[in-house]
């Protein structure tokens, strides 16, 4: 069965520093990684999605990696903002015998401070 | 656009009652899930759809019931409530279980039995 897992389970920090979130999973057959935010009472909004082929992929200020066969992924934030304090959610859709099944970490609570 | 759109938003049910969760997607998405969300458990798989008339067990599939006769709608529905069940649920979807296109959230229903 796959685990995914998230370190650390929550972080406060000040304004303008550059964060690193982690990401573990025990199943290295993945079809993808898929990075999400989830603001207080809402639903999830996608961030990045990483095919299993690939080893990384930007958006503005976040850039995600993979490396498949250690079962890690980061989610790296530059110059983090109050307007950046939600809670980031690590999923990994299952390939092989799970194929159509998306697993989730239970998140990183980040908060930013100005 | 309207996404990803559950009804309803709350709902309170006595232990032995009844109800189904609506989902509803207008993107022509062919996978569809659904998810529960509780505190410290992160988000668990419930049910899941490849397509219209065909359904899959998630993780905690036990005391929930789903169909999908339409590509748009996916219900979710609670037998016979149990306070066990109270949780938030999110429906999914996303363009197709094998594709590399992100998953697609609604705002979730918050359940509670008493």
């Amino acid at each position: 069965k796959q685990e995914v897992t998230q370190i650390p389970a929550a972080l406060s920090v000040p304004e303008g520093e550059n964060l690193v979130l982690n990401c573990s999973f025990t199943d290295s057959a993945i079809y993808n990684l898929q990075w999400f935010r989830q603001d207080p009472g809402k639903g999830l909004t996608s961030l990045l999605l990483i095919q299993s082929s690939q080893r990384e992929q930007t958006s503005g200020r976040l850039n995600a990696s993979l490396d498949k066969s250690s079962g890690r992924s980061t989610l790296y934030i530059a110059a983090s903002q109050p307007g950046d304090s939600a809670t980031y959610l690590c999923a990994v859709f299952g390939g092989g015998s799970t194929l159509g099944r998306l697993y989730f970490g239970r998140g990183t609570q980040l908060t930013v401070w100005p | 656009n309207a996404g990803v759109t559950q009804t309803p938003k709350f709902q309170v049910l006595k232990t032995g009652q009844s109800m189904t969760l609506q989902c509803a997607q207008d993107m022509n998405h062919e996978y569809m899930s659904w998810y529960r969300q509780d505190p410290g458990m992160g988000l668990r798989l419930i049910h899941y759809s490849v397509g219209a008339g065909i359904t899959d067990q998630g993780e905690v599939p036990n005391g929930y019931n789903v169909s999908r006769s339409t590509t748009e709608d996916f219900p979710l529905r609670l037998l016979s409530a149990a306070p066990s069940q109270t949780s938030v649920y999110f429906c999914a979807s996303s363009p197709g279980h094998g594709s590399n296109q992100p998953q697609h959230f609604g705002d979730g229903t918050r359940l509670s039995i008493l």
